[in-house]
């Protein structure tokens, strides 16, 4: 059975960094098609894909508009990726999701529960 | 970034109907699209792959269409179950976006 877990800190200050891990389980690490993303949705609003890491290559992609506030990364011996954004600011407040990007395409076919986390001094 | 514009935002039905969701981009993806359904406080369920490839396990009274700028999601004979928020997203580039939803209510 294939988990995703978010976890991480529920409430940050402005400007502070934000780092959430995504724990997984249940994939083979043999395959080369290992990708996984992260994305956020505010309340009420549709989801924003943030950033991708492919597992093998260790190539990066990250959403144009936050590229400069994003770092993702991974540690292959926890089966773990970890996205750190700087400089958090109230319009951050959303719940965060870790996904598997199937086969290296760009659809997310595993999610995780999400964690919410609230910007706010 | 391209810019994906589903309508309508909110679609009032009743159980047994038919439903049509119409997805645009800002310019051509091919096939490159997805559709999620989502239920309050739950992660997007991926439904369909690649403008038409149902997923595993969905009923086939979902079906998706469409490739370039225009797609669509209908949904045959809708259920209680359906009661949700549907979203489109491109991935045609290394920068995924995806629509605004669309509610499908009561």
């Amino acid at each position: 059975q294939v988990t995703f877990k978010e976890s991480g800190p529920a409430l940050v200050k402005p400007t502070q960094t934000l780092t959430l891990t995504c724990t997984f389980s249940g994939l083979s690490l043999t395959t080369s098609e290992l990708c996984v993303a992260w994305i956020r949705q505010p309340p009420g609003k549709a989801p924003e894909w943030l950033a991708r890491i492919d597992w093998d290559g260790d190539q990066k992609f990250y959403c144009t508009s936050l590229k400069t506030r994003l770092t993702i990364s991974k540690n292959s011996s926890k089966n773990q990726v970890v996205l750190t954004m700087t400089n958090m600011d109230p319009a951050d407040t959303a719940t965060y999701y870790c996904a598997r990007i199937r086969d290296g395409e760009g659809f997310f076919d595993y999610w995780g529960q999400g964690t919410p986390v609230t910007v706010s001094s | 970034d391209i810019r994906m514009t589903q309508s309508p935002s909110t679609l009032s039905a009743s159980v047994g109907d038919t439903v049509t969701i119409t997805c645009r981009a800002s310019e051509s993806l091919s096939s490159w699209l997805a559709w999620y359904q989502q239920r309050p406080g739950k992660a997007p369920n991926l439904l369909i792959s690649e403008a038409s490839n149902l997923e595993d396990g969905v009923p086939s009274r979902f079906s998706g269409s469409g490739s370039g700028t225009e797609f669509t999601l209908t949904i045959s004979s809708l259920q209680p179950d359906d009661f949700a928020t549907y979203y489109c997203q491109q991935y045609n580039s290394y920068s995924y976006t995806f629509g605004q939803g669309t509610k499908v209510e009561i």
